[in-house]
């Protein structure tokens, strides 16, 4: 049974940055079949997709976010990371990694360098609260 | 981005009710819409996607309709457990969009 868990800091202060790690167990990151996502929920509201990464380490961004995203993989650890840079009180929430199942149906979002295959969120790790603040 | 609305925001209903939820896109997404339940303190857990298919071992009495812009969510009898708040959430444009969230309570 696949399972996800976050783990990190619970407080980071405001400008700085945060670093988030998810490891999978149960089954392997380097699946072909998947991708890896996070999302977040600040306290209250809804959720908010960030990014998602393949296991080769193509990327893929909530342009919202992407300037101050970066999703990493470590296969050799069966974990993929994330890191928001220049944080403030906005980005206080929960986040959650998820795997993220591509749906065949549609047909895939490409760039110039790779394609993305919109689908959707299942399992989800538990989550864990980030708060921003000094 | 495409915008999503789910209706209502909040509903109270009683065991064994019929519960339907709704989401309505902002512009036509096909059937590339998945319904997610959330409980109090966890995760949210997939129940339906692609709009209709029922998730590996989610009951048969929640199920999903719709194509285009309109979908529905459907409880057939409410159960104490179902005690949560539903997210729809689209796939057909970056980046994937939820709801903003039905929270369900019992009357």
């Amino acid at each position: 049974q696949l399972q996800l868990q976050e783990s990190g800091p619970g407080l980071v202060k405001p400008s700085e940055t945060l670093s988030l790690t998810c490891t999978v167990s149960g089954g392997s990151i380097s699946s072909s079949s998947y991708y890896w996502g996070w999302i977040r929920q600040p306290p209250g509201k809804g959720l908010e997709w960030i990014g998602s990464i393949y296991y080769s380490g193509s990327t893929y961004y909530n342009p919202s976010l992407k300037s101050r995203v970066t999703i990493s993989v470590d296969t050799s650890k069966n974990q993929f990371s994330l890191k928001l840079s220049s944080v403030t009180a906005a980005d206080t929430a929960v986040y959650y990694c998820a795997r993220d199942i591509p749906s065949y149906s549609r047909p895939p979002y490409c760039s110039s360098t790779s394609c993305y295959m919109g689908g959707w969120f299942d399992p989800w790790g538990q989550g864990t609260l980030v708060t921003v603040s000094s | 981005d495409i915008q999503m609305t789910q209706s209502p925001s909040s509903l109270s209903a009683s065991v064994g009710d019929r519960v339907t939820i709704t989401c309505q896109a902002s512009q036509d997404i096909s059937n590339y819409l998945n319904w997610y339940q959330q409980k109090p303190g966890k995760a949210p857990k997939l129940l339906i996607y692609d709009a209709s298919n029922l998730e590996t071992g989610v009951p048969s009495r929640f199920s999903g309709s719709g194509s285009g812009t309109d979908f529905t969510f459907t409880i057939s009898s409410l159960q104490p457990e179902d005690i949560a708040t539903y997210y729809c959430q689209q796939y057909d444009n970056l980046p994937p969009i939820f709801g903003q969230g039905t929270r369900l309570e019992i009357k």
